[in-house]
């Protein structure tokens, strides 16, 4: 079974720019959340997406949006790239459902490494 | 608001002693644990979850974590370090106000096993 793939695995853009990272998600997994990775930062939660829904949100501007397509693949854009931008974005899958089982249990790709300039 | 905290960014053992990452927890209501580990320029492997039941879970690659509802921790463990185990450890937790997937993780700590 095919893991979690993110492209591009790097990336550099300058200030001002914009950049759509895409996440294919373990095949029969509905559910994405991305998250960004920082050493100042730690692991922050973006967004979550369930049937092309967004389920969840966290604390990040509106900069920052995402979108989930009817075969679960997933895209974050983020807009008017800022130097505090810079960091490791991490996609995730799951299976979704609300069951002890599954809950919590992510999948996660290696992740999109962006530099902003 | 759910919280964990590692104390330690760094923990240091020896080959073959037994390992332990330290993790406490905040939260309202029953908490859902996670332990995640990566490795150099890596996403994060799942290792082990408390959920319900035994205050002992068993986790991959021979790691088990105690939940003490008491002392809010749940540390991890290794009854023998391996120089592989040597990586970045989280600790998380669900948050169980907005859904299953919204985890909370802590600011990781580097385990380094000394050959």
């Amino acid at each position: 079974k095919a893991g979690v793939t993110q492209t591009p695995r790097y990336l550099i853009k300058t200030r001002g720019q914009q950049v759509t990272l895409s996440c294919s998600p373990i095949s029969g997994h509905r559910s994405v959340s991305w998250y960004q990775q920082t050493p100042g930062q730690g692991l922050q939660f973006l967004f979550e997406y369930f049937s092309e829904t967004q389920r969840n949100k966290g604390n990040f501007p509106g900069r920052f949006s995402g979108r989930q397509f009817s075969n679960s693949r997933s895209e974050m854009n983020v807009s008017t790239l800022e130097l505090g931008d810079s960091a490791l974005y991490l996609c995730a899958s799951s299976l979704g459902g609300a069951t002890l089982s599954s809950i919590g249990e992510l999948f996660f790709g290696e992740g999109s490494r962006l530099t902003v300039l | 608001a759910q919280s964990v905290a590692q104390p330690e960014d760094q923990v240091n053992v020896a080959e073959g002693n037994p390992l332990t990452v330290k993790c406490t927890y905040s939260v309202s209501g029953n908490p859902y644990l996670f332990w995640y580990v990566q490795y150099p320029n890596r996403g994060l492997q799942f290792l082990l979850k408390y959920i319900t039941g035994d205050n002992l879970v068993k986790g991959s690659y021979g790691f088990e974590a105690e939940f003490n509802k008491s002392q809010t921790s749940f540390h991890l463990k290794k009854p023998s370090a391996l120089v592989s185990d040597s990586a970045l450890y989280f600790c998380a937790v669900r948050d169980i106000q907005t859904g299953a997937n919204n985890l909370f993780f802590g600011t990781g700590t580097r385990l380094t096993v000394i050959p």
